[in-house]
């Protein structure tokens, strides 16, 4: 089966506590992204990766960091400095073309952190 | 940032009826896509429409794209109760490969 997984799809943590959301993708696809998803909201960037050992800022990078240094593999770390980290957390990736081409999704992690 | 503000921010029809949501955006893109969205899932691609196309089809899907009023469109025919998710626009503005999403349509279509 092709596709991304993204593991654990539930998880618990204290505050303080940094935390780190598995994102692994099979389609052999350049770049990949992760978003964090409010109740009722849209999806938000946070990073985003074109290529293995390069990863760019998205929009609300505060508090989360990332490393690509494997094709298929694209872990977020929520840190403590991250104020409000309770939310849901998509990965994505993509083929990289001239522009912007369909992403493919994970099922998701809800992060709780009390 | 978030570009695309879709329209109505809920929507519940009956069974059979057609469901139109649209989106709004800001600057010029390259290509404009749709998403759903169920309940506590991951995201599914349905459809993306180019800046110098106006009409794309897929099956019940139909998608417009105004660039003069950037907006778009999308038209689902003779909905089912299992087209019940949230639907998103994205948008590429031409900053590299990614996208920028809206905040999303509520559908709701009861038997």
């Amino acid at each position: 089966d092709g596709g991304i997984t993204q593991s654990p799809k539930y998880l618990f943590r204290k505050e303080g506590q940094n935390v780190t959301l598995s994102c692994e993708q099979n389609l052999n696809h350049d770049a990949m992204y992760w978003y964090r998803q409010d109740p009722g909201q849209g999806l938000r960037l946070i990073y985003y990766s074109q290529i293995v050992n390069d990863f760019q800022k998205g929009d609300i990078a505060e508090g989360y960091s990332v490393s690509r240094e494997k094709k298929e593999s694209f872990p977020l770390t929520v840190t403590s400095a991250q104020k409000n980290p309770t939310a849901f957390y998509l990965c994505a990736s993509s083929r990289t073309t001239g522009s912007a081409s369909e992403q493919y999704f994970g099922p998701g992690t809800r992060l709780t952190v009390t | 940032s978030q570009q695309g503000e879709e329209d109505p921010q809920a929507l519940s029809i009956q069974e059979g009826e057609n469901a139109t949501m649209n989106c709004s955006y800001k600057t010029s893109i390259n290509n404009l896509q749709w998403y759903r969205q169920n309940s506590g899932r991951g995201l599914v691609h349905l459809i993306l429409i180019r800046s110098n196309e106006r009409e794309k089809h897929s099956g019940r899907l139909r998608v417009t794209l105004d660039t003069s009023k950037k907006s778009s469109s999308l038209l689902i025919t003779a909905s089912r109760a299992a087209d019940t998710a949230s639907y998103f626009c994205a948008t590429d503005e031409g900053g590299g490969n990614k996208l920028t999403f809206g905040t999303g349509t509520q559908l709701k279509v009861e038997l």
